[in-house]
Parts: structure tokens; sequence; C-alpha cells
């Protein structure tokens, strides 16, 4: 199985302020016949089911604000939130769908500082 | 944007069967395939099942394999999740999620999730 690990597990950041999460693979996550990482990100607010905001490694998802950015490639990625909101306030999971079984990672909690 | 809807958790006794649904509404499942991931309390996401668009292809999580199984009613708009054997840690909130991408193999990103349905076992 492919192992996700992302860094850190927990962050607290200001208003206004960069967020950074850092996600390895065990493996490389890139197709080369297409050059597509097979990497998506998720956040998931307080009991809300987790919201697609980032697949391909880069592609925002529809209605995603443009403050998330992601990216990375084969083995190393990163979510970026450029100016943090209220509302960021959440756990993000990287996921790889490169090969079965699809595994994440274990989450990391953005927090208001 | 269309919806699903996840129904049939409940409290079972370790050992127990239980029959999860996943009813979708405003889009057509079958040009997708579809996923169940699960998320015990206090803990990260898990995948735990996908199916293909026409029900041809089933994949499992080496955890439920053998226990579980992924089905799907096109004519319904519903994707089942049979849940045997349950153990302990098997209590999660399960959700159900539609495939990214639209065709008939998984391609493994979900962008949209159900509200979830929660199942205890315990005795």
């Amino acid at each position: 199985d492919i192992v996700m690990t992302q860094s850190p597990d927990s962050l607290a950041v200001s208003l206004g302020e960069r967020a950074t999460i850092n996600c390895k693979s065990s493996q490389s996550v890139l197709f080369s016949s297409n050059n597509l990482n097979y990497l998506t990100w998720y956040q998931q607010r307080p009991g809300q089911p987790p919201k697609l905001l980032i697949y391909w490694a880069s592609t925002r998802a529809s209605g995603v604000p443009d403050r998330f950015s992601g990216g990375g490639s084969g083995t190393d990625f990163t979510l970026t939130i450029s100016s943090l909101q209220a509302e960021d306030v959440a756990i993000y999971y990287c996921q790889q769908y490169y090969d079965l079984p699809y595994t994440f990672g274990q989450g990391t909690k953005v927090e208001i500082k | 944007e269309g919806q699903l809807v996840e129904s049939g958790g409940g409290l079972v006794q370790p050992g127990g069967s239980l029959r999860l649904s996943c009813a979708g509404s405003e889009f057509t499942l079958s040009n997708h395939a579809m996923t169940w991931v699960r998320q015990a309390p206090g803990k990260g996401l898990e995948w735990v099942s996908s199916i293909s668009g026409s029900g041809g292809g089933t994949f499992y999580a080496g955890s439920v394999q053998g226990r579980f199984a992924i089905s799907r009613d096109n004519s319904k708009n519903t994707v089942y999740l049979q849940m045997n054997s349950l153990r302990d840690v098997d209590t999660a909130i399960y959700y159900c999620a539609k495939d990214g991408v639209v065709g008939d193999n998984p391609q493994g990103y979900m962008d949209v999730w159900g509200k979830g349905t929660t199942v205890t076992v315990s005795s």
C-alpha cells in the first residue's frame, strides 16, 4: 500500500497569513503516460463530510476560492492557503488515487492563532 | 449540484449485519464509479470500497474483504454496502462519494460526498 504522510499534524496561523501543509507519498503517484499526479486534497470542517478542494495535485475544484493552491509532483506535495480566513478552520487530508487501495494522509488540523 | 444521501446505519452487535444505502439525486449515478469511505470516531479517513459505473468491477480494502459487499442498482440511482460479520473496529461514520470523472472505472478522487450514516458495533 502507498503510505501518505502529512506534516505538520496541526498548525495555528493568524488570519490573513499563509498556511502550508505538506504531504509525502511512499512511492511516486505520477503516472508517466499522462504526466498527471494522482493526488487530491480534501477539507473537512467540524461535523461536516469531506469536501474536494484540489485534484490532479494542482487543479482547484469548482467553487473553491483561489487562495487554495496545490503543488508538487512525484512524492512530495503541498497545499497552500495564501491568506487564511476564519472559515478555513478544518482538517485537511491528502489522498492518493494512483493505486488501490486508495490511501489518505493522517490529516492536518488548521486553527487560528 | 446533485446530492447523495446515505441511510441504513445503526447499532449492531458484533458478528451482526447491516446494509447501507446511498441514493443520488440530480445526477445519474450510472455515469460514475462510486466509493464508500469511513471515519472512526476522532480518526481520519479510510477508503472502504469502490464500484464501477456498470457494477461490473468491485474493489475492497483488505480490512473488509470477504465481509463487505458493494453493489448498485442504477435503475434506482442507488449504491449499497452490505456489511457482514461486523466488528468493533468497523464502528464509524460511513460516507458515500461520487467519482469525479465520468466513466465506468473508478478514477479515485471524489467530488460529491453524502453527509454520512453512523454505524456502531457494540454489545
